[in-house]
């Protein structure tokens, strides 16, 4: 049982440049989550799903797009990146809407 | 807007002194809060919740306390311990079902 895994750890990208986070849980939750850490602050939601095949938007949705096609895994991803994006990125789920949300180990981007 | 802030972004103690850290939080809908502790390089790991039909709730070491007049949350560790030194987060789950807002965090400091 590994919980929440994101692939990958670290990445550097170009300015302009895409990616595609992934995130897989194998506990087989209903809710999942994409937070954006900034240094010296809290964790920002980007997008969320409480399901398979649904996605909304957080708090910080802008440049980002995300896709849940199979109910175990939730795909962040970005088109043109910006410098902007640099940040740590955590992926999370949970089994409902007010249950505990597990993380996972995060994602170190670095745009230049 | 609505927000989960932190009265103090720092704290100093010595093993084995009680650590209080605390939260205020502004939306009065919100009924379930929860605690993370993230150490540098991980993700936010769960140490306890509480819902708002609750004033306290205790945990391995830990206290969670919840006071609704006055919109404050905080962390009690008992016997605090070097492997305590982290950041801790407060979360609240606001209007929207499923999405946590976090706090900036405070980091805890524990010296031998």
């Amino acid at each position: 049982n590994a919980g929440v895994t994101q692939t990958p750890k670290f990445r550097v990208l170009k300015t302009g440049q895409s990616m595609t986070l992934l995130c897989a849980q194998d506990m087989n939750h209903e809710y999942m989550y994409w937070y954006r850490q900034d240094p010296g602050m809290g964790l920002r939601l980007i997008h969320y799903s409480v399901g398979e095949g649904t996605t909304a938007k957080g708090e910080v949705p802008d440049g980002y797009n995300v896709s849940r096609l199979k109910k175990q895994n939730f795909l962040l991803g970005l088109e043109s990146a910006a410098p902007s994006q640099t940040s740590v990125y955590f992926c999370a789920s949970s089994v409902g809407g007010n249950t505990e949300a597990f993380f996972g180990q995060g994602t170190r981007l670095t745009v230049v | 807007g609505e927000s989960v802030g932190l009265h103090l972004p720092t704290l100093s103690v010595q093993e084995g002194d009680n650590s209080i850290i605390n939260c205020a939080y502004s939306n009065s809908a919100s009924d379930y809060f929860i605690w993370y502790k993230q150490e540098s390089g991980k993700g936010p790991q769960f140490i306890i919740d509480i819902r708002s039909n609750m004033d306290k709730r205790q945990g391995q070491r830990v206290t969670v306390l919840l006071n609704k007049t006055v919109k404050h949350l905080s962390l009690q560790i008992a016997a605090t311990q070097p492997g305590d030194s982290a950041v801790y987060f407060c979360a609240e789950n606001g209007t929207s079902y499923g999405k946590l807002t976090f706090g900036q965090g405070t980091i805890l400091t524990v010296h031998p």
